[in-house]
């Protein structure tokens, strides 16, 4: 399975902006890189995804290394409501269909 | 408009007893995808639907587990003889092609065993 390795858990202030990291040195020229966020009971949570090229939607940006083997998801302005548990997933092989959900970053918002 | 449904929100069972577990997933969606949550894990995938063929029941964790879906929509997860171990949160998701990038997830199905 394409594995990625994200930080347990990271903090940051009301207003400030996010950068989670994400390392997926095994990746394949066919993955995509997926990003899910779960807020607290509730199911997950489509953020943004992307294949080489820098993504930005209304949400958040994806920021895609060069050889592929890192990314970072940006969150522009946090607030309280993006406290949640964020994904990094490898969407597997040609098909993309089997996304394999690791433990995520806890991403904890100060007020 | 309406989002992935799952019913019940909530089921108590008694171990060996049988339960079902249904999803109405978002209209039109082609694809379906069942995962569990054990407490404080990531999603562990169990199975996925195109219509209403399975082509990949690789996470499907025991015999036990068996899941069907009808009509290209409302798919049931069967867990027969029900064991401690699983108890989990039991989560669909669909979306409108197999290969798309966006999974819209259900609330859930909180699951506990005695």
């Amino acid at each position: 399975d394409a594995k990625t390795t994200q930080p347990n858990s990271m903090e940051s202030n009301e207003e400030e902006p996010v950068h989670l990291p994400c390392n997926h040195s095994t990746i394949s020229g066919t993955d995509y890189i997926h990003w899910y966020r779960q807020l607290p009971s509730q199911g997950p949570e489509y953020v943004i995804h992307g294949l080489t090229s820098n993504v930005n939607n209304r949400m958040a940006s994806l920021a895609i290394a060069e050889d592929r083997k890192s990314s970072t998801l940006i969150l522009h302005r946090a607030t309280l409501r993006d406290a949640a548990v964020y994904y990094c997933i490898l969407g597997e092989g040609g098909s993309n269909y089997k996304l394999t959900f690791g433990k995520g970053t806890l991403l904890t918002v100060n007020p | 408009g309406a989002g992935v449904s799952q019913s019940p929100s909530n089921k108590v069972t008694e171990k060996g007893k049988d339960v079902e577990l249904r999803c109405d997933p978002i209209s039109g969606h082609t694809a379906l995808y069942w995962y569990r949550q054990s407490l404080g894990q990531g999603l562990e995938f169990l199975i996925y639907f195109q219509g209403n063929s399975a082509p990949d029941k690789s996470g499907l964790p025991s015999d036990r587990f068996s899941a069907e879906r009808t009509g290209g929509s409302v798919s049931t997860l069967t867990i027969q003889r029900t064991q401690q171990e699983d108890s989990a949160v039991y989560l669909c998701a669909s979306s409108p092609i197999s290969s798309g990038p966006g999974r819209f997830f259900g609330p859930g199905t909180r699951l506990t065993v005695l």
